[in-house]
């Protein structure tokens, strides 16, 4: 069965600081992957997704991610981090019948 | 834009309580879902439509079922509400296509007494 592992539940940044939270994912075949972004409050955002092609995608508010089928991972970096950043973030992995399997999610903490 | 609403943002009720929890969609979306999400659990999918009409287990259906009459609504229902069902309920729709790709509702705060 698909699964999704997010190994830290909480990280804390500096404000302009680079980030990186990790995904790993468990998926016999090519996998479709995303990365969400839940705001205090609100429901989930899609920040960015994988299908095939270029393994390095692109996202919304300056986020990328990088597909490495070798370690079974889809890491989400920032090059500099805003306070408005700080937030739950999601890995989800693409399941079947459109259905998707999320992990357990990393808070992100942002310091002044 | 999609949009992806939620009838109650927070809602309190007693043990026992027969709960409906509703969701509407604006896309014109064939697929929607029902998840809870918990702390340190993430989100777990509950039930899921292709269509009006149809319904399919997800992973944690126990004490939950689901109502889809019309294309737009999707609802969930507690039958009988325990406090083991405190959570937030997360409603998401996505079109016939099967990119997995899910547009999500705002979510709706459950907390049973």
């Amino acid at each position: 069965a698909q699964s999704v592992t997010q190994p830290d539940i909480h990280i804390t940044v500096s404000e302009g600081a680079s980030l990186e939270l990790r995904c790993n994912y468990s998926y016999g075949a090519t996998p479709y992957l995303f990365w969400y972004v839940q705001s205090p409050g609100q429901g989930l955002q899609l920040l960015l997704k994988y299908f095939s092609g270029d393994t390095l995608v692109q996202g919304i508010k300056g986020f990328e991610a990088e597909f490495k089928r070798s370690q079974s991972s889809f890491n989400l970096r920032k090059p500099s981090v805003h306070w408005s950043d700080a937030a739950e973030y999601f890995c989800a992995v693409g399941a079947g019948g459109n259905k998707l399997v999320f992990g357990a999610g990393t808070i992100l903490r942002v310091k002044s | 834009d999609v949009k992806v609403t939620q009838s109650s943002r927070y809602l309190v009720k007693r043990t026992g309580e027969k709960v409906f929890l509703e969701c509407v969609q604006d896309m014109d979306h064939e697929n929607m879902f029902w998840y809870r999400q918990d702390p340190g659990l993430g989100l777990r999918l509950i039930y899921f439509s292709y269509d009006v009409k149809m319904k399919e287990k997800g992973d944690i259906p126990e004490g939950y079922s689901v109502s889809r009459e019309k294309k737009e609504r999707f609802s969930l229902i507690l039958e009988s509400a325990s406090t083991n069902q405190t959570s937030m309920y997360l409603c998401a729709s996505s079109p016939q296509r099967v990119n997995y790709e899910q547009y999500f509702g705002p979510g709706t705060r459950l907390t049973v007494t």
